[in-house]
């Protein structure tokens, strides 16, 4: 079936370094990728998204890219903060349809 | 505008108890989904509804019941309760605006099944 793999699961980084989060998917028909962080106890609210028809996108710190032809796409985060620490989850869905299929999620720690 | 509630928030629940999950969303969206998570297996789809009266299995739908009573609310319900369904439940909505899918998530109900 549908999925996403998502590396690394841990992520320690020293504030004011770069992250990257990596993920895969398999469903060819995928053509939107949502990236969603969720802090301690809290809700995944959606930091950035990018549609297959875009190849990078970019919002201040943070930016996605995604390169359809290896079903691979990344969430850079550069200067990074310690408010930055939390778990992020990189998805996938067909916007055809209403199923969106989520990594497992990588544990972010920016370190002061 | 308080987006998306869900109650309760904490429940505890014996093996074989029934409950039913509330979520309600003041935001207008047609759709609205279920979704449990568990330690290192991120977000897993339990039923959606694409609109009021229509509802679909998601990825990981036995064991729950669902009903879209009204635009605004979408009921999880747990017939008899099992230790695997300790997890955390979110409720979500989402409408299509122009290229944005985004969902928006309540905050979550944490469920024990001892």
């Amino acid at each position: 079936g549908e999925n996403v793999e998502q590396h690394p699961s841990t992520l320690s980084v020293q504030e004011g370094d770069s992250a990257v989060i990596k993920c895969t998917y398999s469903d060819s028909a995928s053509n939107y990728f949502p990236w969603y962080k969720q802090e301690l106890g809290k809700r995944p609210q959606l930091i950035i998204d990018i549609r297959s028809n875009v190849g990078e996108k970019k919002d201040q710190r943070i930016a996605v890219t995604l390169n359809k032809t290896a079903k691979h796409f990344s969430l850079h985060i550069t200067e990074t903060q310690p408010e930055d620490s939390a778990v992020y989850f990189c998805a996938a869905r067909n916007t055809g349809g209403f199923k969106t299929i989520f990594g497992a999620g990588t544990r972010l720690f920016v370190k002061a | 505008n308080a987006g998306v509630t869900q109650t309760p928030k904490f429940q505890v629940l014996k093996t074989g108890q029934s409950m039913t999950l509330q979520c309600a969303q003041d935001m207008n969206h047609n759709s609205m989904y279920w979704y449990r998570q568990d330690p290192g297996m991120g977000l897993r789809l339990i039923y959606y509804s694409a609109s009021e009266g229509t509802t679909d299995k998601g990825e990981v739908p036995n064991g729950y019941n669902v009903s879209r009573l009204n635009k605004r609310e979408f009921s999880l319900r747990l017939e008899s309760a099992a230790p695997s369904q300790t997890s955390v439940y979110f409720c979500a909505s989402s409408e299509v605006k122009g290229a944005a899918y985004e969902q928006y998530f309540g905050p979550g109900t944490r469920l024990t099944v001892t």
